[in-house]
């Protein structure tokens, strides 16, 4: 069965480094979503992509995080500086089609910030 | 701005019970509704997806119900089993007035003892 394939799993770093997370969708998935999730909490829309267009990016920390998704497959996630406040899970979906369809997570990136 | 609620917040029950969890939102202008199961530490995997001109989908042991006039839906899980605990997600896709977002539950911890 198809997965969205997301790396690394786990990440540390300091205070004001440079992180990024990479995801790769279920092969012909249009709709790429990142989300993130603090402990105790449901998970909440950072970014969303049609293909290679950013079509919701309204919750994301644009000072700080980027998004890209060239070539209308895989994704990255950046941020810079990373912030205590950043610690949280890091998820990223897909679906076939924006709206109607159900969205399949990958498994998550832990980010812990020192 | 939608805003969704679940209760309780934690639940413990021995194996073979039936339960429900709760969910509420307070608005009512939404394309559909979906439950998901998160294991500790991972993604989320979607269980139902009510669209909402319906009232209930099924599947296994599963039964979800939406009510949409009044802003509430249940997840009925019959038999429980341990393999069963897990955190149950409820998240409602709101309508193009919201972007067409999907806004996420806190969550209901459930625990089935055997």
């Amino acid at each position: 069965e198809a997965e969205v394939a997301q790396s690394p799993r786990y990440k540390i770093t300091e205070k004001s480094q440079a992180v990024a997370f990479w995801c790769d969708p279920i092969s012909g998935h249009a709709t790429l979503y990142w989300y993130r999730q603090i402990l105790g909490q449901g998970p909440e829309l950072l970014v969303q992509f049609q293909d290679e267009s950013v079509v919701d990016d309204s919750q994301l920390p644009k000072d700080r995080f980027s998004a890209e998704r060239l070539k209308g497959v895989d994704s990255t996630l950046k941020i810079q500086p990373a912030e205590l406040g950043d610690s949280a899970m890091y998820l990223c979906a897909s679906s076939l089609a924006w709206v109607t369809d159900t969205q399949y997570f990958g498994p998550g990136t832990r980010l812990t910030v020192l | 701005k939608q805003e969704v609620t679940q209760i309780p917040a934690a639940l413990s029950v021995p194996e073979g019970e039936n339960l429900v969890l709760n969910c509420s939102f307070t608005d009512s202008a939404i394309y559909n509704l979906q439950w998901f199961r998160q294991d500790p530490g991972k993604g989320l995997t979607s269980l139902l997806l009510i669209q909402s001109s319906q009232r209930e989908q099924t599947s296994g042991r599963l039964n979800a119900s939406l009510d949409k006039s009044s802003g509430r839906s249940t997840l009925y899980i019959a038999a429980s089993q341990p393999g069963d605990s897990a955190t149950y997600l409820c998240a409602v896709r709101g309508s193009a007035e919201y972007g067409n977002k999907l806004v996420f539950g806190a969550g209901t911890i459930l625990r089935v003892k055997s």
